[in-house]
């Protein structure tokens, strides 16, 4: 079973609107991964952020991490069809990196 | 730089039978990690190995089995394949080791995975 939620399971918007997608976890973390998955295809990592930091940037992508709420979130900004695809959050606490159900995203040209 | 690689792309297996899946890792990385994803759902770990020896687990049966070689290519094997069986199982290597910071801070690269179906 999954360790981590996402919220919304989906979600879809018209280019060039942000997408907001929310993550929450239960354990202690050393770090936060966001990753990107295409239909069928493996896993691409888009940003890590560790636990004693509270925001980060990559392009269009903001990530930020609540360690006392045990939450993330993902904006990516002016959005377009290209990002559609699904968006996994994955919480590092030891060895194993354990994924959220993630946030299916469908961004309408 | 070689990214990670997975064959077969796909495989349709018998309820019963054993399979093995194989994974070459990105040049450099040391870490090799397995995930099972079921439709709709994210990946679940299997397990990691890190210079050739199991180095975690997840809550997956003793038939779920694996190796990892000296180039650090590994081999995910499945005993008496179940219908639940059927998922994408995704290959992940790693630069693992040397120092906690470095390990738990090694973001994942995936290949395509393997398709299996269990019939």
């Amino acid at each position: 079973s999954q360790q981590g939620e996402e919220d919304p399971q989906a979600l879809s918007i018209q280019e060039g609107e942000n997408a907001t997608m929310n993550c929450s976890y239960k354990t202690s973390i050393n770090n936060l991964q966001w990753y990107r998955q295409n239909s069928g295809r493996g896993l691409v990592h888009l940003i890590l952020i560790r636990s004693n930091e509270r925001e980060k940037h990559s392009g269009r992508l903001r990530v930020t991490l609540d360690t006392s709420k045990k939450s993330s979130s993902l904006l990516i900004t002016a959005s377009r069809a290209a990002d559609t695809a699904s968006y996994f959050c994955a919480h590092n606490a030891g060895n194993m990196l354990t994924f959220g159900g993630g946030t299916r995203l469908m961004v309408k040209p | 730089e070689t990214g990670v690689t997975q064959s077969p792309t796909h495989l349709i297996k018998t309820r019963g039978q054993q399979v093995t899946l194989r994974c070459s890792s990105q040049s450099g990385h040391n870490t090799v990690s397995w995930y099972q994803q079921a439709l709709g759902q994210g990946p679940q770990f299997i397990f990691q190995y890190y210079r050739e020896e199991e180095n975690g687990r997840g809550n997956f049966p003793p038939r779920f089995s694996g190796l990892q070689f000296p180039n650090y290519s590994s081999e995910l094997n499945v005993n008496a394949l179940e219908l639940d069986d059927s998922a994408l199982y995704l290959c992940a290597s790693s630069l693992g080791g040397q120092g906690a910071s470095r390990s738990y801070n090694s973001p994942l690269h995936f290949g395509n995975g393997t398709r299996l179906t269990v019939t």
